[in-house]
């Protein structure tokens, strides 16, 4: 089944506590992305990726790295998180670009 | 920059009654438009897209015209159901496909 998995679904951390919220798909895709969804703000995105090795910053990209080292994986790692990056996070893939993009589940972040 | 203006939710309607959710966009250029669906604890699908001016798209009897003049991609359905609560968002690709940008999202409930 074609999917994007996303790991863990829910966290509650600390302010400052070093996190990777793991993305995988499936499908062969050389684009994707991450995006934060807040209320009343949509989705934002955070960080992309066109293919291996080539990543880029969206419009909220502060706090947070990336990497693509293999296809399939794109993880978020949040250095040292602090309480406004309590959100639902969204990894997503596509290919090619941004034509058609496939959705994770999503995984909700608490940072207290 | 590119940006996307949806009417705020939520929108309550009875089952079988005519649904419209307004997009308007700013962008430059020409770019491709979508309207992603997201149900409840789950991530956004696509649910239909245009990628020139007055195409339309459409699918599961929800349909949005790409219209140039008036930078507009409405939502509208004949008939809801129960199942089409969801929160719809309206978005839009930038000409390299690198960026979606998306609106705030509406949600809808549908009642009997």
């Amino acid at each position: 089944e074609a999917q994007v998995t996303q790991n863990p679904r829910y966290l509650i951390t600390v302010t400052g506590k070093k996190l990777t919220v793991t993305c995988s798909q499936n499908m062969n895709h050389e684009y994707m992305s991450w995006y934060r969804q807040d209320p009343g703000l949509g989705l934002r995105q955070i960080y992309y990726s066109m293919n291996v090795e080539v990543t880029d910053k969206g419009d909220v990209p502060e706090g947070y790295k990336v990497s693509r080292k293999e296809k399939r994986n794109f993880p978020l790692i949040l250095e040292s998180p602090s309480p406004n990056q309590t959100s639902l996070y969204f990894c997503a893939s596509s290919l090619g670009s941004t034509n058609r993009l496939f959705f994770g589940e999503g995984s909700r972040l608490t940072v207290l | 920059g590119d940006s996307v203006t949806q009417m705020e939710g939520p929108v309550t309607l009875s089952e079988e009654a005519f649904l419209t959710i307004n997009c308007t966009y700013t962008a430059t250029g020409y770019p491709s438009l979508f309207w992603y669906v997201q149900y409840p604890g789950e991530g956004l699908q696509l649910l239909l897209k245009a990628t020139k001016a007055d195409d339309k798209g459409s699918n599961k009897g929800f349909e949005a015209t790409y219209r140039k003049e008036t930078t507009s991609f409405h939502l509208e359905k004949g008939s809801v159901q129960v199942s089409d609560s969801a929160v719809y968002f309206c978005a839009l690709s930038d000409r390299g496909g690198n960026k979606l940008t998306f609106g705030t999202g509406t949600q809808l409930k549908v009642e009997l």
